[in-house]
């Protein structure tokens, strides 16, 4: 069974517009973390923003928002003020465990964001 | 700070031939990381080491693929003999332990003609 779903193979947003990439997770484990990366077309994975299980405030970095809503197991990234330079692929991704180095990632199949200008 | 190196960028070899890449994680990370990045999909997990040893190689296809970390530090990922479903993206990344982040290198290109 898919356990991350992102159900926009690819999105669309106007510079300077604000943009949400959803992502839905399937897990049993009380004790998880979420995340989300960056991958532009020059193929490196670029890390934005982490989220625990526990984390009773959304997880915050810059632009970079999460929504996270335990109850419906999702965890939209938002994107602020967007940049031509956020246009890319976005991949939603769970650690499942307990924060230790034998945790697991399982990355979902990507959104792909177009900036327009 | 050097990043997470890898080699080479780019290769293509015909079905049947071997080939192998080559990680080297940022200083001080002790768990390294080598994903497959099929074209159009999200990155999957082949193989985890914690220092030299393997935490996690459910996903490696043992009859073909083989990893090794030498001393903790640099990995090789082998692929002997490939498949054309071989040809995907080869990731490596390396962590702290317990951390939340992964540091991605640029990936290997693998064509498999």
């Amino acid at each position: 069974a898919q356990k991350i779903t992102q159900t926009q193979p690819g999105m669309f947003v106007q510079e300077k517009e604000a943009v949400t990439l959803d992502c839905t997770y399937d897990t049993s484990d009380q004790s998880y973390g979420l995340f989300w990366y960056k991958q532009p077309s020059s193929g490196e994975m670029i890390f934005l923003i982490y989220q625990g299980s526990y984390d009773e405030q959304n997880a915050t970095e810059g632009r970079y928002s999460l929504n996270f809503q335990k109850a419906r197991k999702s965890a939209n990234l938002v994107i602020s003020a967007s940049q031509l330079g956020d246009s890319a692929m976005y991949f939603c991704a769970m650690r499942e465990g307990r924060g230790t180095s034998y945790d697991k990632v399982i990355f979902g199949p990507g959104t792909s964001l177009s900036v327009i200008p | 700070e050097a990043g997470v190196a890898q080699s080479p960028r780019y290769k293509i070899i015909e079905k049947r031939q071997s080939v192998a890449f080559w990680c080297n994680p940022i200083s001080g990370h002790a768990t390294l990381y080598w994903y497959q990045q099929i074209l159009g999909q999200g990155p999957k997990l082949l193989i985890q080491f914690q220092n030299n040893g393997v935490v996690d190689d459910s996903q490696l296809p043992k009859d073909r693929f083989s990893a090794e970390r030498l001393k903790g530090v640099d990995s090789t990922l082998k692929i002997q003999p490939a498949k054309l479903e071989d040809s995907a993206v080869y990731l490596c990344a390396s962590s702290f332990p317990r951390a939340h982040e992964q540091y991605f290198g640029p990936g290997t290109r693998l064509t498999v003609t």
